[in-house]
């Protein structure tokens, strides 16, 4: 059985960071693309951060690029969302997602319960 | 960027209705799109993937089609627990863009 549990949310103030993991369990998890997305208060979906099972192709949403960054740990099938300058914004329930497949074009198979992230002085 | 727009973004409907969503992309994306339904305080889980691929588990009522710019979500038969917001979602390039949602409620 697949899962995947998020941690690491909370409160931070406006520029802080903040470390987001997500355990993943039930798969090969180096075989797999792993992705975040996070939703807003009352709002939709966005697509965040994706990487390559090998770690190797990194994407990020223009809204966070320079300032949020996905890898993972292979040891501990740990995928993990460094996010620094936090901005209101950010503020939102993030999920890690695993990808049908490694490749490109494919769903997001298998969601997480999520983590709130709460950015506010 | 490709830019997805869903209609309805609200439904109001009856258990046993036949329901219908929308989603046009702004540029082609062949076959690479995904439907996901999300129930409140819950992940969203998907139902359909490659436009018409229905994921195991998932009721044979809901069915997905199209190509190209424009797709559509059918549930027919709407059951009570099928009331929830639906996600059209395209995999064809970076970054990966949802559609604004369509909330599907009890008429």
């Amino acid at each position: 059985e697949v899962l995947l549990l998020e941690s690491g949310g909370g409160l931070v103030q406006p520029g802080g960071s903040l470390r987001l993991s997500c355990a993943a369990s039930g798969f090969t998890f180096s075989d797999y693309a792993m992705n975040w997305v996070r939703q807003a208060p009352g709002k939709g979906l966005e697509w965040v951060a994706h990487i390559s099972g090998s770690g190797t192709e990194t994407k990020y949403a223009d809204s966070v690029r320079g300032r949020f960054v996905i890898f993972g740990d292979r040891s501990t099938s740990t995928l993990f969302l460094q996010m620094n300058s936090l901005r209101g914004e950010d503020t939102a329930t993030y999920y890690c997602a695993k990808r049908r497949r490694d490749g490109y074009n494919s769903d997001l198979e298998y969601w997480g319960q999520g983590t709130l992230v709460a950015v506010s002085s | 960027d490709i830019q997805l727009t869903q209609s309805p973004s609200f439904l109001s409907a009856s258990v046993g209705d036949r329901v219908t969503i929308t989603c046009r992309a702004s540029q082609g994306i062949s076959i690479f799109l995904a439907w996901y339904q999300q129930k409140p305080g819950k992940a969203p889980k998907v139902l359909i993937y490659s436009a018409s691929a229905l994921q195991s588990g998932v009721p044979s009522r809901f069915s997905g089609s199209g190509s190209g710019t424009e797709f559509t979500l059918t549930i027919t038969n709407l059951q009570p627990e099928d009331f929830a917001t639906y996600y059209c979602q395209q995999l064809r390039s970076y970054p990966l863009t949802f559609g604004g949602g369509t909330k599907v409620e009890i008429k």
